[in-house]
Parts: structure tokens; C-alpha cells; sequence
């Protein structure tokens, strides 16, 4: 159950956008469309972002969106606002009827 | 509000136990799956286990399986992390999570409870 992949870091100028990628393996990522990704801001909940992999709950903005390509999936940021800095996390169901958090990537808006 | 929290966290000295609690209220718990997600001090997030609704086919991170035990109480409306044989790397918030059925992901946190392993 190893972490999935993420960039330690990524940054962007206000209005721009960036895409986050989580990388995994055709047990995890590849495997299923269940990928969800997490925004967490310092000493906060996290929140729920995306899920079966491009799916947004009710009231998340649709300035993020997601998607996959094998066993990679990007979340992209349009639009970059300050209130978008924050720690980012993907996540995905196994084939071990487990599930996996990646390592995490931290957004700075320049 | 749908909300739910977490309590049963604090000090322990290695080897020790501690029973974590996740009360629910707001919504339906026995239709939601849920999970237990943790996060050591400046770390990432790691996925600790999950139980159906009805308290069956529990399941659990590699890490933690053999010494880490959930449960739940529909009457309660309350789901359980059992953790023994603590050591400092145990050391982390706990969070809970209600699962969506068919989602294979949560959408509801609780605001976590502080577990610290130490002599």
C-alpha cells in the first residue's frame, strides 16, 4: 500500500491554472474510476473536492475539475485564487479492497 | 446538521490502548459507510480503515492491521477504532469520514481526536 505519487509542490500566478498529477499503479489509479481528490487548508478539515474521478459535490466551484489518463489522474485548478493555497491529496479504492491517500501537494498562488 | 465527532484521543505510553469514538447526527448513519483517516503532526494524510453500514467486511491499512480494530453501533450511531499495541508512530489526528455507498470516497469529516504516544 504504497502512497500514490504527487509533486511536492506546485504554484501558479493568481488567474492562471495548474494541474496536479497523482500517480499510481493499474491496481489502484488504473484500475477503477474511484479517484477522489482532498483540499485541506492549515489546521482545517480536510474537504472533498472531486470523486470518481471527475465528479464535484454540490457547492465546490467548478473551477476544479478532474480526470485520468491510465494509472495517472490531474486535478486542474482554473482561474488560481488566493483562497486556493492550500495542501491537495488524491485518493483511490485498491484492488486489495483498500484505499490509498497520495503524498500530498502543496499549492502556493504566487 | 450532518455532522460527526470524534472523541476517545490523548496521551498513551507505548504498548498502550485507547478506544476512539466517532458519534454521527443529521443524517441516516446505518445507510453510510465509514472510514477512519489519520495525520501525523506535518504529514500527509494516510487512509486507516473502513466498515460498512451494517458492520460488516471491515477493512484495513497494512499498517495498522492486526492491532487496530473498527466497529460500530447503529443504535448509537457511533463507529469505533479499537488501536493497541501504540507506538510513536501512532502518534496523529484521528479523523472519521462518512463513506458514500457505491462512491469509494467520504464526504463528511469530523474535526479529528489527538492521539500521542509517548513515555
Amino acid at each position: 500500500q504504497s502512497a500514490l505519487t504527487q509533486p511536492a509542490s506546485v504554484s501558479g500566478s493568481p488567474g492562471q491554472s495548474i494541474t496536479i498529477s497523482c500517480t499510481g499503479a493499474s491496481s489502484d489509479v488504473g484500475g477503477y474510476n474511484y479517484v477522489s481528490w482532498y483540499q485541506q487548508h492549515p489546521g482545517k478539515v480536510p474537504k472533498l473536492l472531486i470523486f470518481e474521478v471527475s465528479n464535484r459535490p454540490s457547492g465546490v466551484s467548478n473551477r476544479f475539475s478532474g480526470s485520468k489518463s491510465g494509472n495517472t489522474a490531474s486535478l486542474t485548478i482554473s482561474g488560481l485564487q488566493a483562497e486556493d493555497e492550500a495542501d491537495y491529496y488524491c485518493f483511490s479504492y485498491t484492488s486489495s479492497s483498500t484505499y490509498v491517500f497520495g503524498t500530498g501537494t502543496k499549492v502556493t498562488v504566487l | 446538521e450532518e455532522q460527526l465527532v470524534e472523541s476517545g484521543g490523548g496521551l498513551v505510553q507505548p504498548g498502550g490502548s485507547l478506544r476512539l469514538s466517532c458519534a454521527a447526527s443529521g443524517f441516516t448513519f446505518s445507510d453510510y459507510l465509514t472510514h477512519w483517516v489519520r495525520q501525523a503532526p506535518g504529514k500527509g494524510l494516510m487512509w486507516v480503515s473502513r466498515i460498512r453500514e451494517d458492520g460488516g467486511t471491515l477493512s484495513y491499512a497494512d499498517s495498522v492491521k492486526g492491532r487496530f480494530t473498527i466497529s460500530r453501533d447503529n443504535a448509537k450511531n457511533t463507529v469505533y477504532l479499537q488501536i493497541n499495541s501504540l507506538t510513536a508512530e501512532d502518534t496523529a489526528v484521528y479523523y472519521c469520514g462518512r463513506g458514500l455507498p457505491h462512491k469509494y470516497t467520504f464526504d463528511i469529516w469530523g474535526q479529528g481526536t489527538a492521539v500521542t504516544v509517548s513515555s
